[in-house]
């Protein structure tokens, strides 16, 4: 069985801090794919990042990073200087093959709250 | 325009209707599914499709029913609604090579 826990309900951070967003899956395969969704309060998902099991490099995208561990089964995400507009529900997400099909399994999200 | 829609976007029925949520996309992907959101219990799966005749039944099946009229729809039905069906469901779309999947809106449906 597959899993991903996402042990942070909610996190609260003033503006301008970093922060860091904890994922651990668990999964027997050794091809599988994680996610980051961003969920803002206007309640659509936006996709973020999709990274594959293969590929453990750390990732950067402006004041996102993601870092991907194998060894912990972790795929963390970090926002650096935060900014209000942050503030969301964070999704972490796993998928793998199983019969030649692709199903996501979503973690439970961290509430993200950032102050001015 | 969005890629994915919706529609309603919200909606408030009865206990023992009938009621459709539907789906529309114009980003060309085969795959679609639908979920449902709870608080605290991120999204689980109830139907999913890789084609026009194909049909899957994800972890929570179980009340609902679907409909891929076409590549780019796909249709949620619950046939006799029930308050626990109280949700925000996500329509999404996919492709088959790298599986990320896009969302719709989403559809606030509340069963008193």
């Amino acid at each position: 069985a597959q899993k991903v826990t996402q042990a942070q309900t909610e996190i609260s951070v003033v503006e301008k801090e970093d922060v860091t967003l904890d994922c651990v899956y668990e999964t027997r395969d050794t091809t599988y794919y994680l996610f980051w969704y961003k969920q803002p309060p206007s309640g659509e998902l936006v996709f973020l990042i999709r990274r594959n099991s293969f590929d453990e490099q750390n990732e950067i995208s402006g004041r996102y990073s993601w870092n991907f561990q194998k060894s912990t089964s972790s795929f963390n995400f970090t926002i650096t200087a935060s900014q209000v507009v942050d503030s969301a529900v964070y999704f972490c997400a796993l998928s793998e093959a199983v019969d030649s099909s692709y199903k996501l399994i979503f973690g439970s999200g961290t509430r993200l709250l950032v102050r001015p | 325009d969005a890629d994915v829609t919706q529609t309603p976007r919200n909606r408030i029925t009865k206990t023992g209707k009938r009621i459709m949520l539907e789906c529309s996309q114009t980003k060309g992907h085969d795959r679609m599914y639908w979920y449902r959101q709870d608080p605290g219990l991120g999204l689980r799966l109830i139907y999913y499709s890789f084609d026009v005749k194909d049909i899957n039944k994800g972890e929570i099946s179980d009340g609902y029913s679907v409909s891929r009229q076409a590549q780019a729809k796909f249709s949620l039905s619950l046939e006799s609604a029930i308050p626990n069906q109280t949700a925000l469901y996500f329509c999404a779309t996919g492709l088959a090579v790298t599986d990320t999947q896009y969302f719709g809106p989403g559809t606030r449906l509340t069963v008193l």
